[in-house]
C-alpha cells in the first residue's frame, strides 16, 4: 500500500509556456502532499506544503504566483510551474502523508526541462 | 530552522565491508525516517522510528534513533552492489495540520564496488 503516483515522469517545454504536474494517492486518502525539488546528487528541498482544500504555505524563497498548487482533493494535487524558464529545470517530487501518521510515501519525480 | 547533518556526503566502498551513515540534530524530533533513492526515482521509504532508543532491523541494515531523538544512524552490513544510492535521513516534526514537515538531511550518495 501507500502508492504515490505523478504524472508526467518527463516533460520538456520551452520557455515561457506552463507546465502541469499532478501527485495521486493511489491507495489512500492523503490529508497533506509536499512538493519538493532536487537538484542532481543533491537532497530534497521542500518547497510547499499542500492540505486539501485549503491554500498550500509556501517556504521561504519559493515564488507563489510561479509556482501554483491546487489541493483539490484527498487524493490530487497538482504543481503549475507558470511561465517556466530554463532554471526551473530540476527533479519535482511530491509526497503525501496519511493524516496522524508520521511517514510521508514519496512519487517517482517528474523530470522537467525547460528549452 | 532545523538542522539535519547527515554523514558522510559521499561513501564508496567495496563489496562486503561494512558502513555507517549518521544523521544528527540539536533539535528532538518525532520521527525519524531513513529513505533510499536511485537516479531518476522518487525516495523509498527504508524506515521510520519513533522511540527514543528504538532499534529497527531490515535484513542487512541497522537502524537506531537516538534515547534524546536527537540523532539517527544506519549501518549495513556486507555491503553489496546493490544497496548502492543515495541515502536520506529526514526528521519529522509534527506541529499539528499544515506545520508538520520533514528535514532532510544532505544525503550520503553510497557506491558499491564488486
Amino acid at each position: 500500500g501507500a502508492v504515490v503516483s505523478q504524472h508526467p515522469s518527463r516533460v520538456i517545454c520551452k520557455s515561457g509556456t506552463s507546465v502541469k504536474i499532478e501527485c495521486r494517492s493511489l491507495d489512500f486518502q492523503a490529508t497533506t502532499m509536499f512538493w519538493y525539488r532536487q537538484f542532481p546528487k543533491k537532497s530534497l528541498m521542500l518547497m510547499a506544503t499542500s492540505n486539501e482544500g485549503s491554500k498550500a504555505t509556501y517556504e521561504q524563497g519559493v515564488e507563489k504566483d510561479k509556482f501554483l498548487i491546487n489541493h483539490a482533493s484527498l487524493t490530487l494535487s497538482t504543481l503549475t510551474v507558470t511561465s517556466a524558464h530554463p532554471e526551473d529545470s530540476s527533479f519535482y517530487i511530491c509526497s503525501a502523508r496519511l493524516g496522524g501518521r508520521e511517514t510521508q510515501y514519496f512519487g517517482p519525480g517528474t523530470r522537467l526541462l525547460v528549452l | 530552522t532545523q538542522l539535519l547533518e547527515q554523514s558522510p556526503q559521499f561513501l564508496s566502498i567495496q563489496e562486503g565491508e561494512n558502513l555507517t551513515v549518521y544523521c544528527n540534530s540539536s533539535s528532538v524530533f518525532s520521527s525519524l525516517q531513513w529513505y533510499r533513492q536511485e537516479p531518476g526515482e522518487g525516495p523509498v521509504l527504508l524506515v521510520t522510528v519513533v522511540t527514543g532508543g528504538e532499534v529497527k532491523k531490515l535484513k542487512r541494515l541497522t537502524f537506531q534513533f537516538g534515547d534524546a531523538r536527537k540523532d539517527s544512524s544506519l549501518h549495513i552490513t556486507a555491503a553489496q552492489p546493490g544497496d548502492t544510492g543515495l541515502y536520506l535521513c529526514a526528521g519529522g516534526k509534527n506541529s499539528g495540520g499544515s506545520n508538520y514537515k520533514l528535514t532532510f538531511g544532505k544525503g550520503t550518495l553510497l557506491t558499491v564496488n564488486p
